[in-house]
């Protein structure tokens, strides 16, 4: 069975940095596009980040240049490094795996983690 | 980028049908066939709904679809039944290289 579980989530202070790390299993990693999707208590889902097959990286604009999505197929891992975090990274953060397309552009989400919890707080 | 635009909250009876819609630009949800929508009861993960605006993954009830008309997208739910109470999220794929989400509707079953 296709599985994704993410961990790393914790209590950081604002300026402070996080590694989150999701780890996949039943279905070809290294074939995959993944995808972080942040959301925040009580309300709606955000999307982060991407990273495909090939190694390309993608990143909504209020994360540019503090997050780095990375991956390492040898470990069927993904990984979210966070720098710089302030309250408003405060969210549960899921890892996702995108669905097959013959569309590179045709992002949806087939596959979900139960999310790993990041609180940025003094 | 703006967050899709979803009515808060739809509700209706068991076996009733209802819609959200979720409205979008010229730069997302009118630009591509690329429009997804997922399910999520509370303090779990959301689940894949329908993909490239009208198909359903398999496992996913019939009584779901989607649809497209210019720069706003609609799923309906036939025969609401009680385990459809929850929250509904559209996406769509953006001229950004970048993917957004609706604001979400929580759907009560009356």
């Amino acid at each position: 069975e296709a599985q994704l579980v993410e961990s790393g989530g914790d209590f950081v202070q604002p300026g402070g940095s996080l590694r989150l790390s999701c780890a996949a299993s039943g279905f070809s990693f290294s074939n995959s596009d993944l995808h972080w999707v942040r959301q925040t208590s009580g309300k709606g889902l955000e999307w982060v980040s991407a990273i495909g097959a090939g190694g390309d990286t993608y990143y909504t604009s209020s994360v540019k240049g503090r997050f780095t999505i990375s991956r390492e197929n040898a470990k069927n891992s993904l990984y979210l490094q966070m720098n710089s975090l302030t309250a408003g990274d405060s969210a549960v953060y899921y890892c996702a795996r995108e669905g097959y397309s013959t569309s590179w552009n045709d992002w949806y989400f087939d596959l979900w983690g139960r999310g790993t919890l990041v609180t940025v707080s003094s | 980028q703006s967050a899709l635009t979803q009515p808060a909250s739809v509700s209706g009876s068991p076996g009733q049908s209802i819609t959200i819609s979720c409205a979008g630009t010229s730069s997302d949800v009118g630009a591509y066939n690329f429009v997804s929508w997922y399910q999520q009861h509370p303090g779990k993960a959301p689940k894949l709904m329908i993909f490239d605006v009208s198909d359903r993954p398999s496992g996913v009830s019939s009584r779901f679809s989607g649809s497209k008309s210019g720069n706003t997208a609609s799923l309906a739910i036939s025969g609401l039944q009680p385990e459809d109470e929850a929250d509904y999220y559209c996406s769509s794929y953006t001229t950004s290289r970048t993917q957004v989400f609706g604001t979400g509707t929580k759907v009560t079953v009356l």
